[in-house]
């Protein structure tokens, strides 16, 4: 079973930054979080990860509570073209990291 | 392209039929994955590849259900006796552990899918 809680569907104006939340409350100390995304008809993407320290890269930031049982994936400027189911998958530990577990994650719809 | 690939994109067959996929991962990756994906449900693990050796297998993955990967390379997924249930996304991916640092340990990089339909 997934270990992370998200919302099923989140809306964004385009240009305007999409935060979308996961709740992760029983993660352990050496277990990362992950996200991934899947446009319509298309495998899943990668997008970004972290441990504890927040991340940024060209497609997204990540805020990791300092608890670590919450995170915030940030897309600061969505587009049209961010309208995706996002994941927030947590993964490592005694689980390994090897599958990913997916949840029924967020469904993100960018409008004009 | 050098992305997975995957083929046929989509089939439609009737049930009772049997029913095979291929998926080419990224030529230096060691490791591949098939899912399942069903209408509104996020991917469900099926099994992995570390070079031909099949390392996991989900208990999602009946005795109708086998993989294979016999050079390391290329891999396929074949259903006997086909059943509606068997109607799903079936997504593969390949990783190359230890391309980066430990947290990025393992990325996977999806191929587009095949859809199969029983009919």
């Amino acid at each position: 079973d997934a270990k992370t809680t998200q919302p099923p569907s989140m809306d964004c104006a385009e240009g305007r930054a999409a935060n979308l939340p996961c709740n992760h409350s029983t993660i352990s100390g050496n277990e990362y979080v992950y996200w991934y995304r899947q446009i319509h008809s298309q495998g899943p993407q990668y997008i970004i990860h972290g441990l504890k320290n927040n991340e940024t890269n060209e497609m997204a930031s990540l805020i990791i509570t300092e608890d670590r049982k919450s995170s915030t994936l940030i897309l600061p400027h969505a587009t049209l073209r961010d309208t995706a189911v996002y994941y927030c998958i947590v993964r490592g530990g005694s689980g390994g990291y090897n599958k990913l577990i997916f949840g029924a994650g967020t469904r993100l719809a960018v409008h004009p | 392209d050098t992305g997975v690939s995957q083929n046929p994109r989509h089939k439609i067959t009737k049930r009772g039929q049997n029913v095979t996929f291929r998926c080419d991962p990224i030529s230096e990756h060691n490791r591949l994955y098939w899912y399942r994906q069903t209408l509104g449900q996020g991917p469900e693990f099926l099994t992995y590849f570390q070079n031909e050796a099949q390392l996991e297998k989900s208990r999602l993955l009946s005795d109708r259900f086998s993989a294979e990967r016999p050079k390391g390379s290329f891999s396929t997924l074949e259903i006997q006796r086909t059943e509606q249930g068997d109607s799903a996304m079936y997504l593969c991916a390949s990783s190359f552990p230890g391309q980066r640092s430990v947290s990025s340990y393992n990325e996977q990089f999806f191929g587009p899918g095949t859809r199969l339909t029983v009919l």
